[in-house]
């Protein structure tokens, strides 16, 4: 079971949007739709932004959306905003367990 | 809203077991349908799954610990617990406890995570 795969970084200046992408392979997010989202700010818990794919929970701005193709799910943030400068972390189910994404840190210039 | 709380020794010494509790407050869990997950966070590293139990007492571990994690839980005291057994310093991380809630249909309704607690494995 080997971590999702994503890009280290991105950045983006205020009001951009930023992708950050998520690959896996055919046993986790090529054949499951229970691909989560999650935002963590420097010391703070994980906090989850879309589930199951493109879902967003009550409470997150409509400024974060999900998608999917094949094996690599994408988060994307349109209006990018000071407050989104945060790690962001993908998960996926694969079968019986979970398992994360590398993880990405979003900067706004 | 629901609120958890971890709790624990917070140093455990090499080849014993780290032992944590995760208190839910704000809602029974034994009221729905909730997965309680713990996962875990080595300093500046990402985030690891380490494993989830239903408050039906279904369990389901990280293949990479599952010979090493037991997820139990005790819907009276509305709690839920993580033992890992035979630590080495791999295993010093910040551990989190996180709740999921689903409606009688299975659909997602709520998340809501402890603040996190660092468990160092030293002599």
């Amino acid at each position: 079971q080997s971590a999702l795969t994503q890009p280290r970084s991105v950045s983006g200046s205020p009001g951009q949007s930023v992708t950050i992408s998520c690959t896996g392979t055919s046993s986790d997010v090529g054949t499951y739709n229970y691909v989560s989202w999650y935002q963590q700010h420097p010391g703070k818990a994980p906090k989850l932004m879309i589930y199951d794919v493109s879902k967003g929970p009550s409470g997150v701005p409509d400024r974060f959306s999900g998608s999917k193709s094949g094996n690599t799910a994408s988060l994307t943030i349109s209006g990018l905003q000071a407050e989104d400068e945060a790690d962001y972390y993908c998960c996926s189910y694969a079968g019986s367990d979970y398992v994360f994404g590398t993880g990405t840190k979003v900067t706004v210039l | 809203q629901v609120q958890l709380q971890e709790s624990g020794p917070g140093l455990v010494k090499p080849s014993q077991t780290l032992s944590l509790t995760c208190t839910v407050s704000g809602d029974s869990i034994s009221s729905g349908t909730y997965s309680l997950t713990w996962i875990r966070q080595p300093a500046g590293k990402g985030l690891e799954w380490i494993g989830r139990i239903y408050t039906s007492g279904s369990t389901n571990y990280n293949p990479s610990l599952k010979s090493r994690v037991t997820i139990s839980v005790d819907t009276s005291k509305n709690q839920f617990s993580l033992k890992l057994s035979s630590v080495t310093a791999a295993d010093t991380a910040v551990y989190y406890c996180a709740s999921y809630s689903y409606d009688r249909s299975g659909y997602f309704q709520s998340n809501f995570w402890g603040q996190g607690t660092l468990v160092a494995v030293s002599s």
